[in-house]
């Protein structure tokens, strides 16, 4: 089983809808969770960091269900410039400052 | 958040060969990382570069293979060794910058095709 397992999509959605991702996580001692943003052929960039209690950023929404140890973003209003491939990052105590990759949901938004 | 650099930015390499890969930060942090993404593929930790002590390496990735330097607290290189066709990859190197949260932040990476 992969540590952090994600919907590799892709997600086709037009623009102003609402998507939801989804991602799964198998070590309970994980204890950062972050949603990255990766443009085609560019490195990937923080697009938020997921606390325990839930965050928003503008119209983005991370959740975190550790009981479940399941990880979600939600974008409202979706943009043509939303469109990239998202990925779902752990870290794990256990393993120091070490990230863990989901492979990553591919969102398309189109007009 | 830190400015990051790498060199090259891509290079086109023969089987058998090596290439060194440069990460440059504008600020001093105490651990770099360094990643590679095969195509298609999402990220896998090569290692962890330490000032002042050696790189701690992941599960198949060896020191001889990825040798990596790093002479002081904004640099470091990571070298890949007798080049094959599988070793096309993206490289990236990384710094943390949360210190709660344990965010990384990356440089753009290092596109390289081995023939």
């Amino acid at each position: 089983r992969k540590e952090v397992e994600q919907d590799p999509g892709p997600f086709n959605v037009p623009e102003g809808a609402t998507v939801a991702f989804n991602c799964t996580y198998s070590n309970s001692a994980s204890q950062s969770f972050f949603w990255y943003r990766q443009d085609c052929r560019k490195e990937p960039k923080l697009l938020m960091s997921v606390y325990s209690s839930g965050n928003e950023d503008g119209r983005f929404t991370a959740q975190l269900n550790r009981a479940s140890q399941y990880i979600s973003l939600l974008i409202r209003d979706s943009k043509l410039s939303d469109s990239a491939t998202y990925l779902c990052v752990v870290n794990v105590r256990e393993y120091g400052n070490k990230l863990v990759f989901g492979a990553g949901t591919i969102l398309r938004v189109k007009s | 958040s830190a400015v990051i650099s790498q060199k090259p930015s891509r290079d086109i390499c023969q089987r058998g060969t090596s290439l060194t890969i440069q990460c440059q930060v504008d600020s001093q942090v105490t651990m770099m990382f360094w990643y590679r993404q095969q195509p298609g593929q999402s990220l896998t930790l090569i290692a962890t570069a330490n000032q002042g002590s050696e790189a701690t390496y992941e599960s198949g990735f060896v020191i001889d293979k990825f040798p990596i330097s790093r002479p002081n607290l904004t640099f470091s290189t990571l070298t890949v060794s007798n080049m094959s066709p599988e070793d096309s990859s993206i490289y990236l190197c990384s710094v943390p910058q949360g210190r709660r949260y344990n965010e990384q932040f990356f440089g753009p990476g290092t596109r390289l095709t081995v023939l």
